[in-house]
């Protein structure tokens, strides 16, 4: 089945850049998009289709693709981004989806 | 504005029947994928399936293909997800939620649907 590997935490410094790592198994042939969660709430969009950005979502969040990983990145990183991160992609076919397990960022 | 809103909590014993919904609001029901996503007690989240309402076409992930039914009413513009027959495996949260387009991210979620079931 279809995987995609994230690291399980990211610890990370008021101020400072955290990168977070969705990798595949196989090429690139589908876009990767992630979501945030905070505890008790439900999961929120803030990037799609590798880099794209919703409305709403501050600017500190960006996506960058190479090969077989796509690369979540929070510049000044804010105490209130402390949350669970997912990636999610769909396999060859396009009609089934996953999500990564989640990479839980700490903001010390 | 678009919304999600999903039914309330329920609990259930091993072997009963459960059916939660998902009424949408703020968009044109039928022209947008609806999904349905699990999260265990503590875990990931976990792609289910989605269902087009316009015409009823329904994917299951694998992992829950036969053990779940996904539905759609578009004269009330809810979507469904049914159980005939609950495992305590089957205790989590289950949320809703828009996909966008044909790229599969979920850009607007309902808030949860939280589904126990102990003997």
């Amino acid at each position: 089945s279809y995987e995609l590997t994230q690291p399980p935490s990211v610890s990370v410094s008021p101020g400072q850049t955290a990168r977070i790592t969705c990798s595949r198994d196989d090429l690139p042939d589908q876009y990767v998009h992630w979501y945030q969660q905070k505890p008790g709430q439900a999961p929120v969009l803030v990037i799609y289709k590798d880099i794209e950005r919703p409305p709403g979502i501050p600017e500190r969040f960006s996506g960058y693709s190479s090969g077989t990983t796509v690369t979540l990145t929070i510049s000044g990183v804010q105490a209130e981004d402390e949350a669970d991160y997912y990636c999610q992609s769909g396999d060859s076919t396009g009609i089934y989806y996953v999500f990564g397990a989640g990479t839980k960022v700490t903001v010390l | 504005e678009v919304q999600l809103v999903q039914s309330g909590a329920e609990v259930k014993k091993p072997g009963e029947s459960l059916m939660i919904s998902c009424k949408v609001s703020g968009y044109s029901f039928i022209t947008h994928w609806i999904g349905w996503v699990r999260q265990m007690p503590g875990r990931g989240l976990e792609w289910m399936g989605v269902i087009y309402p316009g015409d009823s076409d329904t994917r299951y992930s694998p992992s829950f293909q036969g053990q779940v039914t996904i539905s759609a009413d578009k004269s009330i513009n809810t979507a469904y997800l049914q159980w005939s027959s609950l495992k305590a495996s089957d205790t989590g949260m289950y949320f809703c939620a828009r996909q966008s387009d044909n790229y599969g991210y979920f850009d607007f979620w309902g808030q949860g649907s939280l589904v126990t079931v102990s003997s």
